[in-house]
């Protein structure tokens, strides 16, 4: 089963506008982290947000904020007053587990997001 | 950015013969991963390793062996490379201990033929 899930291939959004790109995991333990990286098309991985599972207020880093609904398993990555330099390839990561050290993360399958101007 | 460097860059390769990849690092970090990058999977971990000599397989580890005699250097080796293994590989580190990122390599572009 996927243990990280990003429902969209594609999006398309128009320059200054918010975006929202989800994510939805599944996981059984209690201690677990979930990342967002950002994929140009030069294609280097970008790191752009955490978010600790006992972390009480959502990440902020930024245009970028975490929208972390822990019953739900959500971890969209919101990107306010978008830019054309946000246009990448956007991953949903999770690490399960207390041992932070090893952080073995299981990525989803991205999703490309395309700014208009 | 931490300084991580791959080589090669580019190679293409026939069927069968081994291949050998290099992750080199400058920050000491006490972890190094090994991923492959497809159309349509994300990122998948192939090898970790948390130390030197100290490696664990991964999600997508057969076909694939790793080392780490420094901790500076961590090599992934296809023994005996398939058309299946054509990918983009990408190598991470990260301090010991630190929740937080991975630092990624610029990534290798494997083609074998």
């Amino acid at each position: 089963a996927q243990k990280i899930t990003q429902t969209q291939p594609g999006m398309f959004v128009q320059e200054k506008e918010a975006v929202t790109l989800d994510c939805t995991y599944d996981t059984s333990d209690q201690s677990y982290g979930l990342f967002w990286y950002k994929q140009p098309s030069s294609g280097e991985m970008i790191f752009l947000i955490y978010q600790g599972s006992y972390d009480e207020q959502n990440a902020t880093e930024g245009r970028y904020s975490l929208n972390f609904q822990k019953a739900r398993k959500s971890a969209n990555l919101v990107i306010s007053a978008s830019q054309l330099g946000d246009s990448a390839m956007y991953f949903c990561a999770m690490r399960e587990g207390y041992d932070q050290g090893a952080q073995k993360l299981v990525f989803g399958q991205g999703t490309r997001l395309t700014i208009n101007p | 950015d931490a300084g991580i460097t791959q080589s090669p860059r580019h190679k293409v390769t026939e069927t069968g013969t081994p291949v050998t990849l290099r992750c080199h690092q400058t920050e000491n970090h006490r972890y190094m991963y090994w991923y492959r990058q497809d159309p349509g999977h994300g990122l998948r971990l192939i090898h970790y390793s948390y130390g030197v000599k100290d490696t664990d397989k991964g999600e997508v580890s057969d076909g694939y062996s790793v080392s780490r005699s420094k901790t500076e250097d961590f090599l992934l080796t296809l023994e005996s490379a398939t058309s299946s293994q054509t990918s983009v590989y990408f190598c991470a580190s990260k301090p010991g201990g630190s929740p937080y990122e991975q630092y990624f390599g610029p990534g290798t572009r494997l083609t074998v033929t």
